[in-house]
């Protein structure tokens, strides 16, 4: 068990909707970094918060945005899904930037329908 | 560029054994780390390992090794006698930390599938 939480565990929606996955990070961890898992794209950084603010942002669509909130925790939002957003949405955490290791959350299951 | 190569699409090996798999990475930063995670069929991602740019030392943990070469950027993944529990897909992965970069995003490989039969 690595520490990190994810919310909810799978999610089926249909063509056009919005959701939001939600990750708790380890304990005392600053940073919160977003992946997804998809058979095209394989394994790729969506987008890195530290602290509140956001840090880094890779190959997220404007359709997607994020947060993390006081309390630490982020969510993803996805909006006006398409088929191609079906994937494995991971989240992980780590101390600070720049260490190095990350903490991956068990991951959330996008099927859209 | 950064990018991190796993040319072995799929593996499939007999119990016990030796296999290895093979990661080619690209980066023009001086400092950068390199990871190892093992995804097995239930899909979390699982650490095994971080190497930084400046330790080209091997490292065995039990019937794991690594060995990192800088001259070829490369960094290969052994496992000694394998058994059926190493069936997974493994990803070999860089942070580049060199110059104006203020993240320390993953960059993955493809992944190599290995199937270990008994």
């Amino acid at each position: 068990d690595s520490g990190v939480t994810q919310t909810p565990k799978h999610l089926i929606t249909a063509t056009g909707q919005r959701v939001t996955l939600r990750c708790s990070p380890r304990s005392g961890d600053l940073s919160v970094y977003w992946y997804q898992q998809s058979l095209d794209q394989g394994l790729q950084f969506l987008i890195q918060y530290y602290n509140g603010e956001e840090r880094a942002k890779g190959n997220i669509l404007e359709r997607f945005s994020a947060q993390q909130f006081p309390d630490l925790h982020s969510e993803l939002n996805l909006s006006s899904l398409e088929l191609g957003d079906s994937a494995l949405y991971f989240c992980a955490s780590s101390v600070a930037s720049g260490q190095g290791r990350q903490f991956f959350g068990p991951g959330t299951r996008l099927t859209v329908l | 560029a950064q990018k991190v190569t796993q040319a072995q699409t799929e593996i499939s090996v007999v119990e016990k054994e030796d296999v290895t798999l093979d990661c080619v990475y690209e980066t023009r930063d001086t400092t950068y780390y390199l990871f190892w995670y093992k995804q097995p069929p239930s899909g979390e991602l699982v650490f095994l390992i971080r190497r930084n740019s400046f330790d080209e030392q091997n490292e065995i943990s039990g019937r794991y090794s690594w060995n990192f070469q800088k001259s070829t950027s490369s960094f290969n993944f052994t496992i000694t006698a394998s058994q059926v529990v190493d069936s997974a897909v493994y990803f070999c992965a860089l942070t580049p930390l060199g110059g104006s970069y203020n993240t320390d995003k993953l960059i993955f490989g493809t992944g190599t599938r290995l199937q270990v039969f008994p």
